[in-house]
Order: C-alpha cells, then sequence, then structure tokens
C-alpha cells in the first residue's frame, strides 16, 4: 500500500467550478507539499504545509495532521489550471515520498 | 533566472550505452536529488546529497551512480543503459535541514531501446 493516497486519480470539471484534490497519508509526517505538473512536464512546487491552512491566489492547502489528511482547492477553476497536482509528504528525513497524482482537466 | 537546469532534455540510447545527465542549481540550495518518473507510479527516488561531498542511496538507486560535484551540481550516470531505465529523470534541490520547498529542474525524457 502507498504511503501516500490522492483521489480522485481523474477529475473533469467545468470552467468555473471548485475544485478539491484529496491527499491521505499513513505515517506521522513533518511537513507535506503540493506540487504542479503540467502537460509540457515541469513540475512546480505549489505549497509546503506543517499544520493549518495557506492561500496563495485561487489555490487554497489545508491538512489536518491528527487525521492524515490534506486538500487542495482551485476555486473559479480555468482551463489554465488543467495540470497533474502532486501530494508529497515528508516522512521525518529530508526525503519526500510521491503520490501518483490527480489530473485535472478544466474544460472551457 | 534562478532555479534548477537539466541537461538533456531529451536522449535515446541502446542497451548497454553510458550517459551522464547533469544538473545544476544557482540558489545556494544544500541538498539535491534525483527522481525518476514512470506511468502510474509516482515520483522516485534514486539518488539524494544533502550537502556537498555526500551522496545516498534512495528507493530505486540500482544500475545508476552520481556525484555531487560542487555545491552546484549533481549529475547522475547510467553506466550500461537497460529499457526498463527508460523514464523521465527529474533533478531537484531544497535548502535541506528541513527548510523550504523544492525547486525542480524541467526534466529529461530518456528513452533506451
Amino acid at each position: 500500500k502507498n504511503e501516500v493516497e490522492q483521489s480522485p486519480q481523474n477529475l473533469t470539471a467545468q470552467e468555473g467550478e471548485f475544485i478539491t484534490i484529496n491527499c491521505s497519508y499513513s505515517v506521522g509526517i513533518s511537513a507535506l507539499h503540493w506540487l504542479q505538473q503540467h502537460p509540457g512536464g515541469g513540475i512546480v512546487s505549489l505549497f509546503m504545509l506543517s499544520s493549518g491552512k495557506k492561500k496563495h491566489g485561487r489555490l487554497i492547502a489545508t491538512i489536518n495532521i491528527q487525521e492524515k489528511h490534506s486538500s487542495l482547492h482551485i476555486t473559479a477553476s480555468h482551463p489554465r489550471d488543467s495540470a497533474v497536482y502532486i501530494c508529497a509528504v515528508k516522512i521525518g528525513n529530508e526525503k519526500l515520498t510521491f503520490g501518483t497524482g490527480t489530473r485535472l482537466t478544466i474544460i472551457p | 533566472n534562478a532555479g534548477v537546469t537539466q541537461t538533456p532534455k531529451f536522449q535515446v540510447l541502446k542497451t548497454g550505452q553510458s550517459m551522464t545527465l547533469q544538473c545544476a542549481q544557482d540558489m545556494n540550495h544544500n541538498s539535491m536529488y534525483w527522481y525518476r518518473q514512470d506511468p502510474g507510479m509516482g515520483l522516485r527516488l534514486i539518488y539524494y546529497s544533502a550537502s556537498e561531498g555526500t551522496t545516498d542511496k534512495g528507493e530505486v538507486p540500482n544500475g545508476y551512480n552520481v556525484s555531487r560535484l560542487n555545491k552546484r551540481e549533481f549529475s547522475l550516470r547510467l553506466e550500461s543503459a537497460a529499457p526498463s531505465q527508460t523514464s523521465v529523470y527529474f533533478c531537484a534541490s531544497s535548502l535541506g535541514q528541513g527548510g523550504g520547498g523544492y525547486t525542480f529542474g524541467s526534466g529529461t525524457r530518456l528513452t533506451v531501446v
């Protein structure tokens, strides 16, 4: 069983919809990262969380340490948000363990 | 522009050939990493370097070697390429010691035939 599980694996939505992507992990962590991978392949770091909530523009990331769960929300989604969103956790040391990603497609 | 520069972007090798993937960062990060990304799987750590002069194996090190040439550069070498090493390779860096996020290179798409 993967230590990091993301859901859904694929998500298609209409432009303007509110998007939620979930990440659950099975062990204690020191930090959780949300990454974005565009169709061209490049990976961009969106958030690093150890508690609470962070917001950047239309993106909001939350984490519940007790429940071992994090969510990434996108408000007023746009076709340019179409990408693969990856959750990764840092377990103690410096190494990250990655989820398999959620492929998001926003239809105009 | 500050960031992680990774070369080449694409490479096709024949089985048994060798090659080196280059990675350089200009953010004065201490830690550097090599990952591979395969369909249906999360990124997997091949090797990492927590600081200049140190390297350690990750999850999938077999068939690879690395060199942390200096604080900026971290190279990945395939001595005898195999079809199972067909993948997309990413270099990344971070401040290390639990600080800061990660910056990724643009990736190298490697095909071994």
